[in-house]
């Protein structure tokens, strides 16, 4: 089946840092792919959406210069958690569909997570 | 949003069939129903889709009722893995992104 893997799994910084996650469809090409953060005991919340080759669209409420995407190839998409607050602690959750196929007839496949914690 | 409602929480005895109820009254007519689950601390895990027909697979069965607006999620012999938060959605034709609800919290118990 297709397989979305996620980097790092955990991560610890500072506060002011930043941090790089990575999202690679291993068996798969992915035009689009998907981040989610997830706080604890509540359900994934959509931060934005990442198209191969253009700019992401960010949900409402998610400031795009702090949470950077790029999505430079068919199967790989980077997010940036720039300068990390404390707040920023969560559950980051990404996820791609096969192909060029609109997600309402193709199942989402999701990485297994990063957890982010800022100290 | 694409809302759909389900029970918080729900329990099932170990061996025993599990039945998730979800509500979607809004669905229109080309929208599927999606099942996933999400294991504590992993990323959710697609299970099963379906448009009007009841489908089936290795891992679950779908049913639909024939004017849409709810389906059941079946688990024929719920097993302690089973234990997982379970979301239903069903994604809109008109943008493509996959939105949550809190979905169903399901125990199954020795």
């Amino acid at each position: 089946g297709a397989v979305v893997s996620q980097h790092p799994s955990r991560v610890i910084c500072k506060s002011g840092t930043s941090v790089k996650i990575e999202c690679r469809s291993l068996d798969f090409q992915a035009t689009t792919m998907f981040w989610y953060r997830q706080f604890p005991k509540q359900s994934l919340m959509l931060m934005a959406t990442s198209n191969e080759g253009s700019k992401a669209t960010y949900e409402q409420g998610v400031e795009k210069d702090k949470f950077l995407i790029n999505h430079a190839s068919l199967t790989l998409s980077t997010l940036t958690v720039t300068s990390a607050h404390p707040e920023d602690s969560s559950f980051y959750i990404c996820s791609a569909r096969v192909g060029s196929h609109s997600s309402y007839n193709s199942p989402l496949h999701f990485g297994n997570g990063t957890r982010l914690t800022v100290t | 949003d694409a809302k759909t409602t389900q029970p918080p929480s729900m329990d099932c005895a170990e061996g025993r069939a599990a039945n998730l109820p979800c509500n979607h009254s809004t669905i229109s007519g080309n929208e599927y129903v999606y099942w996933y689950r999400q294991i504590h601390s992993q990323g959710p895990q697609y299970i099963i889709h379906g448009l009007k027909n009841n489908e089936t697979n290795e891992m679950a069965s779908l049913i639909i009722t024939e004017d849409r607006k709810s389906s059941t999620l079946i688990l024929p012999h719920a097993t302690l893995r089973d234990t997982a938060v379970y979301y239903c959605i069903f994604p809109k034709t008109s943008y493509d992104k996959v939105i949550f609800g809190p979905g169903t919290s399901l125990s199954v118990i020795p």
